[in-house]
Formats: structure tokens, C-alpha cells, sequence
């Protein structure tokens, strides 16, 4: 399973956009890159999920460039309640074979 | 989306005592489950990969009979401590896996956690 590396802390104020990386150096030909959101005391949610080029929801962007070797989730306008820590995963989607690993975590604190 | 539900949702149990933890998938049929354990300011750890129908997949370091799990259905999962300890208190959480849809997109859906404490 390919392993990931996030920035630890990441701050920012409302209103702007925050991205985090996620460095993903072995990721198989097969993997999918994935990203959660956990608040504290919760159980992680999905945001976004993508293979290559960039993938846009309601709520995030997903940029992946060609190498697939890191990918970069966009926050909009963030808010006080995206206060958060965002894990990035990369896994391969073998119909239920697979395990989700996760790393660190990236930990977002928003400010007014 | 998909719903998955855990209860309780937090227990305060006796050091030597068991306890158990409900993991379900209230709006879909999940082949696979899998458990967590995080600790405070920690990432999620997976514990094991629970199976219906066969014996649960435990990650390297996880005590298999400390942690009893059972998948008797598509719909349930559950996960036994047993002999609890004080350091066996921690926050843990299980996920639910599709069985169905298209093999290219794999969604795990997770429960909303179990805050475990023993005394």
C-alpha cells in the first residue's frame, strides 16, 4: 500500500481558499486517491475521491497532475466549520479487497 | 449516502470486564467491514478487516483474542474487547464497504465511533 505524506498543521482565515498536498511517491498503476475530513470525536467523512487530472464536487477540488505521484485538495472559501483534520489515502479499488491506511492527517484550523 | 450506525456510541466499563460494539450498515449490504482504533491526536489505526461469513483479517500487532470480531451478516459487524484494560480505552470506529456498484469506485462508509473508557 502506497504511503502518504501530508503537512502536519495547515491554518487559515475564512474566506479563502486552502490547499493541501499529499505526496503519494509509490502509488500503483491501480490506486485511487482519496479524501476524508474527521471532526473531532467523529467518524472520518468522505470529501473527494479521484485517478488523474483534477475532479470537482460541492465541496472540494482534486488536483492530480500527470505523474499521480502527489495530488492536492482545494477548499474554497473555507469556513470556521471546516476546521478539521483531512487524511489523504491512496488505495487500490479491487472490488472488496480493499484496506484503507491512514496517515498522519493534515490538521486545518480556520480562523475568523 | 450510505448510513452506518455503531452503538454504543460511548461505554465506561471494569478493568477484567468485555464489552461489545455494534457495527451496522443501516441502508446497504456491506461484504466488508473494518476496525479502527485512534487514539487522542492520533490518526486512525486499522485494526482488522471483518468478512461475512468468514474469520476477520487482524493487522499485524492486534490481538485476535483481545478483540473478537463476529460478521455474522451483511448487515453487522461486531467487535468484542475482551479483558478490557486501561489502556485499551480509545476511540473506535468501523467502516462499511459496498458490495455492489461499479468496481472502478471504492467507498468506504464510516460509523460515527465508540468512545471506549475502563477504569
Amino acid at each position: 500500500l502506497a504511503k502518504t505524506t501530508q503537512p502536519i498543521s495547515m491554518d487559515s482565515y475564512e474566506g479563502q481558499e486552502v490547499n493541501i498536498t499529499c505526496s503519494h511517491n509509490n502509488i500503483a498503476t491501480n490506486d485511487y486517491i482519496t479524501w476524508y475530513q474527521q471532526f473531532p470525536s467523529q467518524g472520518p467523512r468522505f470529501i473527494i475521491q479521484g485517478y488523474k487530472t483534477k475532479v470537482t464536487n460541492e465541496v472540494a477540488s482534486l488536483f492530480i497532475p500527470a505523474d499521480r505521484k502527489s495530488s492536492t485538495l482545494s477548499l474554497p472559501r473555507v469556513s470556521l466549520s471546516d476546521t478539521a483534520v483531512y487524511y489523504c489515502l491512496v488505495g487500490g479499488v479491487t472490488y472488496n479487497t480493499d484496506k484503507l491506511i491512514f496517515g498522519t492527517g493534515t490538521r486545518l484550523q480556520v480562523f475568523p | 449516502g450510505a448510513v452506518v450506525s455503531q452503538h454504543p456510541s460511548w461505554v465506561i466499563c471494569k478493568s477484567g470486564t468485555s464489552v461489545k460494539i455494534e457495527c451496522r450498515s443501516l441502508d446497504f449490504q456491506a461484504t466488508t467491514m473494518f476496525w479502527y482504533r485512534q487514539f487522542p491526536k492520533q490518526s486512525l489505526m486499522l485494526m482488522a478487516t471483518s468478512n461475512e461469513g468468514s474469520k476477520a483479517t487482524y493487522e499485524q500487532g492486534v490481538e485476535k483474542d483481545k478483540f473478537l470480531i463476529n460478521h455474522a451478516s451483511l448487515t453487522l459487524s461486531t467487535l468484542t474487547v475482551t479483558s478490557a484494560h486501561p489502556e485499551d480505552s480509545s476511540f473506535y470506529i468501523c467502516s462499511a464497504q459496498t458490495s455492489g456498484g461499479p468496481p472502478s469506485y471504492n467507498e468506504q462508509f464510516f460509523g460515527p465511533g465508540t468512545r471506549l473508557t475502563v477504569l
